[in-house]
């Protein structure tokens, strides 16, 4: 059972454009919601997180934004670039027990010059 | 700050072999994770740790043991490797009793058993 669920799992995105990765989620006790990014043979590295009382939240050209009724989070890139071609995570963090985190499946994100 | 380590950094096993997969860290973190990553199933945890001498069983513990008997290393083991325990091999490590939920993650291990 998929608890973050992630889409697509796949982009290609022409250097410029604006690329938009989204997730959903159903577990109301979610109460931090971060970005990882992993380029090729790395570990993932936070990107951006978001908790959700807040609805936007951006760091340079990485935005996120937080639909908590529709339960729903994406992570915009403007003016994407071939540097930022990687393999993106969301997660959410559980606030009771232990805290775990469940990351989504992942999105390949191919930027073309 | 040489961050989350991990050793090796590639393996190939035959079945039925058995090894062990360490992680260090030298940032004074409480807890610690062992991840695996495959395509299309994103990032799975094997086991976790919320501090020296406690384990706790993951969402795909099976096949894997794990030991946290210094506060700064992670051990993973396989007893008997499988097929299907080919994986890239992911130890994190965060700091949630502080208020600070980001996990670092190493390198990574990838592990092929034949």
């Amino acid at each position: 059972q998929q608890q973050v669920k992630q889409s697509p799992q796949s982009l290609i995105v022409q250097k410029g454009g604006i690329s938009i990765i989204n997730c959903a989620y159903e577990n109301t006790a979610f109460d931090y919601f971060p970005w990882y990014q992993q380029f090729p043979g790395k570990g993932p590295a936070l990107l951006i997180a978001i908790r959700p009382d807040v609805s936007e939240k951006k760091e340079g050209r990485f935005t996120i934004s937080f639909n908590k009724s529709a339960k729903q989070f994406s992570l915009h890139i403007m003016d994407s670039q071939p540097g930022d071609s990687a393999t993106y995570f969301c997660a959410a963090k559980n606030s009771g027990g232990y805290q775990k985190v469940t990351f989504g499946i992942g999105t390949k994100l191919q930027v073309i010059p | 700050n040489a961050g989350v380590t991990q050793t090796p950094k590639f393996r190939v096993l035959k079945t039925g072999q058995s090894m062990t997969l360490l992680c260090a860290q030298d940032m004074n973190h409480e807890y610690m994770y062992w991840y695996r990553q495959d395509p299309g199933m994103g990032l799975r945890l094997i086991h976790y740790s919320v501090g020296e001498g406690t384990t706790a069983k993951g969402e795909v513990p099976d096949g894997y043991n794990v030991s946290r008997l210094k506060k700064q290393n992670f051990l993973l083991g396989l007893e008997s490797a499988a097929p299907s325990q080919t994986s890239v091999y992911f130890c994190a490590s965060s700091a949630p009793g502080q208020g600070k939920y980001e996990q670092f993650f190493g390198p990574g291990t990838r592990l092929t058993v034949l």
